[in-house]
C-alpha cells in the first residue's frame, strides 16, 4: 500500500515569496491533515479535510495560508507571502476516519530566509 | 488539565536499560489516545491509539497503558536500542464532531550503544 506522498522535500525561500506543498494521501482515505511543526514544538494542526470539506481550519492564520482539497484526494497547501516565523516542517497525514490512526507523510521543511 | 502533557521532555539511557515516560490528557470527554514515533529524518509512525479504559498494548519490546479516568498513559521501552532513539509524541482526542487531536511536545530519547 502506497503511503502518503508529499513534495517538495525541502525549500528555501526568501520572505515575502510564495510557496505550495502537495499532498496525496493514501487512497480511500477520507480525512486528511496539514501540521505545521516548528523544532521545539508539537505539531500544530493548520487544517482538517473530511473529504472536500473542511471540519477546522481554526490555527490557520488565513491572511497568508490557503488550502484546498479538490475532488477529495490531493491537497495543497500554499503560503503567500511567506514570514521568517514560517519556517517548519509541514506534515501532511492521512486517516480513514476522523479519529483513526494517521499516516503521516515525510514532510515538507521550509526554511525562510 | 487543557493540555497533552509529556514528560519528561528529553531521556539519555544506556542501550539495555527500560524506560518510560508519561502523557497526561484531558480526562473529560476523552476519545482516544495516540502514541507515534518520530526518527529523525523520517515520518511520525504511529504505535499505539487507545480507547479503552485500564487497557494495555504491546509490540515488541515496546508497551503502553492507559488510564482514561485520571487521564494519563505509560510508554514503556523494555531493553532499549540505539534504533529506538527517537521522539515519542502522544496526542488525545476529545469526543465532538471533529474530535480534534491534541499534541503533546513529546519525550525526546536517546539510546547510548
Amino acid at each position: 500500500e502506497a503511503g502518503v506522498a508529499q513534495s517538495p522535500r525541502y525549500k528555501i525561500i526568501e520572505k515575502r515569496q510564495s510557496v505550495a506543498f502537495w499532498c496525496n494521501p493514501i487512497s480511500g482515505h477520507a480525512t486528511l491533515y496539514w501540521y505545521q511543526q516548528i523544532l521545539g514544538q508539537g505539531p500544530k494542526l493548520l487544517i482538517q479535510f473530511q473529504n472536500n470539506g473542511v471540519v477546522d481550519d481554526s490555527q490557520l492564520p488565513k491572511d497568508r495560508f490557503s488550502a484546498e482539497r479538490l475532488k477529495g484526494v490531493d491537497s495543497t497547501l500554499k503560503i503567500q507571502p511567506a514570514k521568517l516565523e514560517d519556517s517548519a516542517v509541514y506534515l501532511c497525514a492521512s486517516s480513514l476516519e476522523s479519529a483513526g490512526e494517521l499516516f503521516f507523510g515525510e514532510g515538507s521543511r521550509l526554511t525562510v530566509l | 488539565i487543557l493540555n497533552v502533557e509529556q514528560s519528561p521532555q528529553s531521556l539519555h539511557v544506556q542501550e539495555g536499560d527500560s524506560t518510560n515516560f508519561t502523557c497526561s490528557f484531558p480526562s473529560s470527554n476523552f476519545y482516544a489516545l495516540h502514541w507515534y514515533r518520530w526518527e529523525t529524518a523520517k515520518s511520525p509512525e504511529a504505535l499505539f491509539v487507545m480507547t479503552l479504559n485500564g487497557d494495555e498494548k504491546k509490540k515488541g519490546r515496546i508497551s503502553a497503558t492507559l488510564n482514561t479516568k485520571e487521564g494519563y498513559s505509560y510508554l514503556y521501552i523494555k531493553g532499549s536500542q540505539p534504533e529506538d532513539s527517537a521522539t515519542y509524541l502522544c496526542a488525545s482526542h476529545n469526543a465532538g464532531n471533529n474530535r480534534k487531536l491534541i499534541w503533546g511536545l513529546g519525550t525526546s530519547l536517546a539510546v547510548n550503544p
